[in-house]
């Protein structure tokens, strides 16, 4: 069975710096996506990023990268320039193509200090 | 453009009673979801519908049932309400687009989340 693993229940970070949040998945899959959602105190699951397995070079969206490194099945998150509204509980999740759910991680919470 | 939406938002019941949850989508997706968000779990699957007129179990079914009433909506139903059912409840939907080439792994979008507790 799949899992994915979020090793860091808690993280802070000050504003303005940079945070990297932690993930490693099992699979036996060849084919796959990897995911990480926010999600702020109102509740919203917002997708922050995603990755194809196939694809070699890390995704990007703004201050949001990831460093995907296949072999060793992990999958990070790197928030630049860390902002207020940056806090929030962090998943990652990770699904196969086709019909197939989401499996998460149980999150890492993160604390922006100003 | 609402995405997904769920229905309630809020809901307090108590023990042995029962009560559906109601979810529906606008995005024309093959695929919906009902999970379930615990303190310190994550979000873990219920059940799914992989196309309409279909539905599987997730990592915790016991305790629901689901009904895919049409390609839009998708009913997640309490039968006898127990305090371990105290949760967070999610419904998201995908669109998996087997048709497509390279195989395709869309994200899932989310309603809001229904905030159930069982006295």
């Amino acid at each position: 069975a799949q899992t994915v693993t979020q090793s860091q229940p808690e993280m802070s970070v000050q504003e303005a710096e940079t945070v990297t949040l932690s993930c490693t998945y099992d699979t036996s899959e060849s084919d796959y996506y990897l995911f990480w959602y926010k999600q702020p105190p109102s509740r919203q699951m917002i997708l922050v990023i995603r990755q194809e397995a196939y694809k070699q070079q890390n995704a990007t969206e703004n201050r949001f990268s990831v460093n995907f490194q296949k072999a060793a099945k992990s999958f990070s998150l790197k928030i630049s320039d860390s902002q207020l509204g940056d806090a929030a509980m962090y998943f990652c999740a990770y699904r196969i193509s086709g019909n197939t759910p989401l499996v998460f991680g149980k999150g890492t919470r993160l604390s922006v200090i100003a | 453009n609402a995405g997904v939406t769920q229905t309630p938002k809020f809901q307090v019941l108590k023990t042995g009673q029962s009560m559906t949850l109601q979810c529906a989508q606008d995005m024309n997706h093959n695929s919906m979801y009902w999970y379930r968000q615990d303190p310190g779990m994550g979000l873990r699957l219920i059940y799914y519908s992989a196309s309409e007129g279909t539905t599987d179990k997730g990592e915790v079914p016991n305790g629901y049932n689901v009904s895919r009433l049409n390609k839009r909506e998708f009913s997640l139903r309490l039968e006898s309400a127990a305090p371990s059912q105290t949760s967070v409840y999610f419904c998201a939907s995908s669109d998996a687009g087997q048709l497509l080439t390279p195989p395709d792994g869309r994200a899932q979008h989310f309603g809001d989340g229904t905030r159930l507790s069982i006295l």
